[in-house]
């Protein structure tokens, strides 16, 4: 299994600038989150999903799409990139239930000029 | 308002000793906490889970205690080595089937 695989690593943005953060995850998990990484402000989730069809908000979704048409992938969209959200991104997924751990992507890195 | 703190932004510990990190919460009632590892550059690793009438778990070298009274939660690494280096998240669940919110992490550096 590979796990959690995003893509690209790293990106470059101009403002105003759109792009999607792929996500694909092949352990059939239900559940899968965004998250975002800034310094000093820790681990911050933008949206999750517990399964196909089904996405909702997290603590900061302002600036940021979801959609999960399947259980594998969960592509995150930057509809007009502004600097502010220049951050690490890590994709997560878990089996459904709670209680159990995630496993993160490797992460990918973004900056907005 | 609800609250996870690690206290320690930083931590140095000679290799060796003990490394006690910390983590605290306010205005939640968590059934379990999480502690996960993470390494420049990649996502974070889980490590442990103890759950809220778990006292104590262990799993090699590391130690993880639970006290819902006090609202915390001590990670232990024993014998520290340099490889020990990282950022150390703690994590919990709200609420049933609500997703993790995690503590900003206590940077260990482990000092040869």
């Amino acid at each position: 299994n590979a796990g959690v695989t995003q893509t690209p690593k790293f990106q470059v943005l101009k403002t105003g600038q759109s792009m999607t953060l792929q996500c694909a995850q092949d352990m059939n998990h239900e559940y899968m989150s965004w998250y975002r990484q800034d310094p000093g402000m820790g681990l911050r989730l933008i949206h999750y999903s517990v399964g196909a069809g089904i996405t909702d908000q997290g603590e900061v979704p302002n600036g940021y799409n979801v959609s999960r048409s399947t259980t594998e992938d969960f592509p995150l969209r930057l509809l007009s990139a502004a600097p502010s959200q220049t951050s690490v991104y890590f994709c997560a997924s878990r089996d459904p239930g709670g209680n159990e751990k995630l496993f993160f992507g490797s992460g990918t890195q973004l900056s907005v000029l | 308002s609800q609250k996870i703190e690690q206290n320690s932004e930083a931590l140095n510990i000679q290799e060796g000793k003990t490394a006690t990190l910390t983590c605290n919460y306010t205005n939640y009632s968590p059934a379990y906490l999480q502690w996960y590892r993470q390494d420049p550059g990649r996502g974070p690793v889980f490590l442990l889970l103890i759950r809220e009438n778990e006292k104590e778990k262990r799993k090699e070298r590391l130690k993880v205690t639970f006290d819902t009274t006090l609202k915390q939660s001590l990670f232990h690494i024993t014998a520290s080595q340099p490889a020990d280096s990282a950022t150390y998240l703690c994590a919990l669940e709200p609420s049933g089937n609500t997703p993790l919110v995690f503590g900003k992490g206590t940077r260990l550096s482990v000092i040869a």
